[in-house]
């Protein structure tokens, strides 16, 4: 079975453009996360979505929003990018996600702020 | 609220040996679940362990194993035999539950294998 795919692995963008990132779960999973990973907050709980729907949203401006496809894939977005805003974006995938899911991750797309 | 804490930002150990990392971590649920998480550099975040809070047996998978105390709330990570391929950043993490369909995670540990 495949494992969660990110588009795309690497993206340099300047101060103020928008970006769209996209994610594929693993075939037959239907909840994904993203997160946001930095050096200095590591790892940080960005949403979840669960059949097309929002279930819970992290500690981020409403900058950043995303959205979930009728075929689980998953695409978030950041508009008005920022310098901090520079960070690896991980996506990860569970079947459902409850506390007896384990979420399996992609291998993240490395956003680059100029 | 939900904290995970690993105080050791870095750690190195002997190829062969064996090392313990450590997590504590907070939470108001009594239903919850933990894992372990690793990083090697520049690649994918792997699941190396996980252990429901509501079994006092701990989780092991080959080489590594948990010490798990919930009294404690307090989840270490043991690595016997290391080989340097263990080389990574690890991640302690504890999903709640509940509606939280979230990941809380610790900042990491840095482990070192030396030859």
């Amino acid at each position: 079975k495949a494992g969660v795919t990110q588009t795309p692995r690497y993206l340099i963008k300047t101060r103020g453009q928008q970006v769209t990132l996209s994610c594929s779960p693993i075939s037959g999973h239907r909840s994904v996360s993203w997160y946001q990973q930095t050096p200095g907050q590591g790892l940080q709980f960005l949403f979840e979505y669960f059949s097309e729907t929002q279930r819970n949203k992290g500690n981020f401006p409403g900058r950043f929003s995303g959205r979930q496809f009728s075929n689980s894939r998953s695409e978030m977005n950041v508009s008005t990018l920022e310098l901090g805003d520079s960070a690896l974006y991980l996506c990860a995938s569970s079947p459902e996600l409850t506390g007896t899911d384990t979420q399996y991750f992609g291998p993240g797309t490395r956003l680059t702020v100029l | 609220a939900q904290t995970v804490t690993q105080s050791q930002p870095e750690m190195s150990v002997q190829e062969a040996e064996t090392v313990t990392l450590s997590c504590t971590y907070d939470t108001s649920e009594s239903d919850y679940y933990l894992f372990w998480y690793k990083q090697p550099p520049s690649r994918q975040m792997i699941l190396v362990i996980r252990q429901e809070a509501y079994k006092q047996q701990n989780a092991t998978e080959n080489r590594f194993s948990v010490n798990f105390q919930k009294a404690a709330k307090s989840f270490s990570l043991k690595i016997s035999d290391s080989q340097l391929g263990d080389a990574a950043m690890y991640f302690c993490a504890l999903n709640s539950g509940g509606s939280n369909y979230k990941l809380t995670f610790g900042k990491g540990t840095l482990l070192t294998v030396n030859p």
